[in-house]
């Protein structure tokens, strides 16, 4: 059983701060890793993929990758109240059509 | 360019009826899925068609089918609805190449209601 775990927060951040958002998958062959943002009554929507060890930024969104230690994070500079909301990591196996998706984290920042 | 659209928005049902959820993208994607979301159940795939003219089952696909229409529609049908089926209803579509680049994008969201 493939599994994506992340805390379900909530994660409350001041305005301004840098939010840290944590997954963790169990399949060690997956290659490909989102991260989707979710506002209350909206579908998900996809704000960075990333497929090798390292980071990769997007303006005021970095994920990171460690595949060595199956571990997916996302850093949000200078947060702000318009970043509230859950954010869904979201996981590809090798090979796979299939997506699995964490439950989420609650991030709320406060201004 | 309407990305993932979805129809209805909004339905209720009474026990035991029929309805079709309808899907469709315009980005050329090989890939469509249906989820359902609940809450503290995070989403959950219920089918999903890797490309045309193929159908998987996918996490949680009891009490549903689905129809690959064509590349673009992809519906889902409820022929006899219950309560647990109230949910959220997710479709979504996916530029996927094993090896390659990957991207899924969700529709708007069916809400589901069944007295």
């Amino acid at each position: 059983q493939k599994e994506v775990e992340q805390n379900s927060g909530p994660l409350s951040v001041p305005e301004g701060a840098i939010a840290s958002l944590n997954c963790t998958y169990s399949d060690r062959g997956s290659q490909s890793f989102f991260w989707y943002r979710q506002y209350s009554g909206k579908s998900p929507e996809l704000i960075m993929s990333i497929y090798s060890n390292g980071d990769k930024e997007d303006g005021r969104f970095t994920a990171q990758l460690n595949k060595a230690s199956q571990y997916v994070s996302l850093l949000i500079r200078d947060s702000q109240p318009s970043d509230s909301a859950t954010y869904l990591c979201a996981v590809n196996g090798a090979g796979s059509y299939q997506l699995t998706f964490g439950k989420g984290t609650k991030l709320s920042v406060i201004p | 360019n309407a990305g993932v659209t979805q129809t209805p928005k909004f339905q209720v049902l009474k026990t035991g009826q029929s309805m079709t959820l309808q899907c469709a993208q315009d980005m050329n994607h090989n890939s469509m899925y249906w989820y359902r979301q609940d809450p503290g159940m995070g989403l959950r795939l219920i089918y999903y068609s890797a490309s045309e003219g193929t159908t998987d089952k996918g996490e949680v696909p009891n009490g549903y089918n689905v129809s690959r229409l064509n590349k673009r529609e992809f519906s889902l049908r409820l022929e006899s609805a219950a309560p647990s089926q109230t949910s959220v209803y997710f479709c979504a579509s996916r530029n996927y190449r094993v090896g390659g680049t990957d991207t899924q994008y969700f529709g708007p969201g069916t809400r589901l209601t069944v007295l």
